[in-house]
């Protein structure tokens, strides 16, 4: 079975300043896919990132990138630059990219930008 | 450009009522979800369909009933409401996938409170 793990509760960060966001999953597929989603308090779901366990090179997405350490079984996130509407609960999900394709969430870090 | 629409936003339902939640997507997606979140766990895999007229339980399926009969429509049933299912229900679908990120599109979520 899939799991996501972040052990990280809640992150306090000056503006500015870069944050990393822990994650870290264990799965016996050999294919599967590793997402990113910002939550703000408005409630919905948005999609940040995206990595492919087969993908050779560190994903990126304007000030997001992931950490991608196969071999560690960790994708924490890192948000250059952080700004004051970087505030959100963040989520780590996995999927397997085979068979179901059913998408696994750990249970969240709130991060809070302080000014 | 509707995405996925849940309705009710919010509800309220008294011990032992029942009701559907609506989720209606019009992307032609084949995949579609149903999470439930509440604090401090992230959210949960209920019930998925990898398209029409196949569904299968997630990780907390008990209570809650599923059908697919068309490519748009995954509804969620609570059969006999309970204290315990209080939460937010978030629906997302996806395209098939061959290890390719499509992603997921959430909906914007129902807050169920049953009293």
């Amino acid at each position: 079975a899939q799991k996501i793990t972040q052990t990280q509760p809640g992150m306090f960060v000056q503006e500015k300043e870069a944050v990393t966001l822990d994650c870290t999953y264990d799965t016996s597929d050999q294919s599967y896919g590793l997402f990113w989603y910002k939550q703000p308090s408005s409630g919905e779901m948005i999609f940040l990132i995206y990595q492919g366990s087969y993908d050779e090179q560190n994903a990126t997405e304007g000030r997001y990138s992931l950490n991608f350490q196969k071999a560690r079984k960790s994708a924490n996130l890192v948000i250059s630059a952080s700004q004051l509407g970087d505030s959100a609960m963040y989520f780590c999900a996995m999927r397997d990219n085979q068979g179901a394709q059913k998408l696994v969430f750990g249970q969240g870090t709130r991060l809070t930008i302080n000014p | 450009n509707a995405g996925v629409t849940q309705t009710p936003k919010f509800q309220v339902l008294k011990t032992g009522q029942s009701m559907t939640l609506q989720c209606a997507q019009d992307m032609n997606h084949e995949y579609m979800s149903w999470y439930r979140q509440d604090p401090g766990m992230g959210l949960r895999l209920i019930h998925y369909s990898v398209g029409a007229g196949i569904t299968d339980q997630g990780e907390v399926p008990n209570g809650y009933n599923v059908s697919r009969s068309t490519t748009e429509d995954f509804p969620l049933r609570l059969l006999s409401a309970a204290p315990s299912q209080t939460s937010v229900y978030f629906c997302a679908s996806s395209r098939s996938l061959q290890g390719i990120n499509y992603g997921y599109t959430f909906g914007s979520g129902t807050r169920l409170t049953v009293v």
